[in-house]
Formats: structure tokens, sequence, C-alpha cells
């Protein structure tokens, strides 16, 4: 049971590229997040994910496409990345808002 | 909405010493309240948590807070750090059915 994983855990971007960030969860959740931290700011919600075939915005979804591809699935797209999305991603399922469970994140760093 | 507050950014204490980390949460009905804790390099693991009832949480690690209403506070304690314990600790509330986190407060620990 490897929980939420998230791929690649660095990477680096040129302004103006683009790029997919990958997360799985094997704990059969209905939903998933996405969350950026940046220091002194905490986690804001990017976009989440209450069911399959469902996303909806959080605080912070300027820049940002997701998909939930399927029930185990959800990636977030940068289309064309800018040095403020310079951040520290992370994505998290759970069977409702109040139980959420984590992964490693992804640093990227964006120049 | 409901929001929360953690005004230490940064704590620092000797191993075996006493541990208290605040976290104020602003006006509203009974919060759903949460308390992460998220080692370096690590994604965010879940301490403890508050819905209602008894106002002594206790979570792993040896971790307790206690939920007052009087002083909107849900403070985080620990009677003995840990080296280990050196992290940085979010605390959340659950508003809109989405979660808020604070900003943090990151624990150094001296030997």
């Amino acid at each position: 049971n490897a929980g939420v994983t998230q791929t690649p855990k660095f990477q680096v971007l040129k302004t103006g590229q683009s790029m997919t960030l990958q997360c799985a969860q094997d704990m059969n959740h209905n939903s998933m997040y996405w969350y950026r931290q940046d220091p002194g700011m905490g986690l804001r919600l990017i976009y989440y994910s209450a069911s399959e075939g469902t996303t909806d915005k959080g605080e912070v979804p300027n820049g940002y496409n997701v998909s939930r591809l399927n029930k185990r699935e959800f990636s977030l797209r940068l289309e064309s990345a800018a040095p403020s999305q310079t951040s520290v991603y992370f994505c998290a399922s759970g069977r409702a808002t109040y139980e959420q469970y984590f992964g490693p994140g992804t640093r990227l760093t964006v120049t | 909405a409901q929001s929360v507050t953690q005004p230490d950014i940064h704590i620092t204490v000797s191993e075996g010493a006493s541990l208290e980390l605040r976290c104020n949460y602003s006006y509203g009905a009974t919060p759903y309240l949460f308390w992460y804790v998220q080692s370096p390099g690590q994604g965010l693991q879940l301490l403890l948590k508050y819905f209602s009832g008894d106002t002594l949480v206790q979570g792993i690690k040896g971790f307790e807070a206690e939920f007052k209403r009087s002083q909107s506070s849900f403070n985080l304690r620990k009677p003995s750090v840990h080296w280990s314990d050196a992290a940085e600790y979010f605390c959340a509330v659950v508003s809109a059915d989405k979660l808020i986190f604070g900003t943090g407060t990151r624990l150094q620990v001296f030997p």
C-alpha cells in the first residue's frame, strides 16, 4: 500500500515551458487535491476533485489545469510556467475534506 | 469563512523540555480543527483532529491539543520534546468544505 505517490520529486523548468505533475493514490478515495506550499504562506488549495469526473477550483487556480484521469489519478498541468509558480506541490487524497492523506511533494523551480 | 492563525513562525526548545504551539481560529460554529506535522523534505502527516466532544485530544507521537472555545484556540502540546520532533507544524480548519491551513510554526530542537 503506497498511499499517495507523486512524480517527479524535483523539476526545473524555464519560463514558458509546460509540464504535468502526476499524482496517484491506492486507497480507493473519492476526493483528490492539489496544493502549493510557499514559505510563510502554508498550503493553499489549487484545485480539487470530489469524485471521478469532477474538478473544481480552489484558492489559487490561475495558471494551472487539472485532469482526474480515473479514480486513482489526478494530474496538475502548467501550460506556460512562470517564476511565480516556483513552489512545492502536494497532492492529497481522502474520503472527505476532513480526512486527507498527503503525498511527498514535488519541488518545482521555474527560472 | 473560517481561518486559523499561528502566531509563532519559529520556536526553539531544548530536548526534554515541554512544548506548546499556538493556533487560533476565527469566529464561527464549532470548527473541525487539525494539527499536521511536516518533517524536512516530507509530506504532511496528521497528528490529531478535533470535531466535537472531549476538548482534550490525544494524537500520535505523544502530542495532544486542547480546544478552548473561550479563547478560540487549539494549542498543540507535548510534555517532553525529542530531537526527532524538529519539523514544521501546521494548524488547519475546515471552511466551506475545504481544508484551510495556517502559515506554520517551525520547531527547532537543541540537544
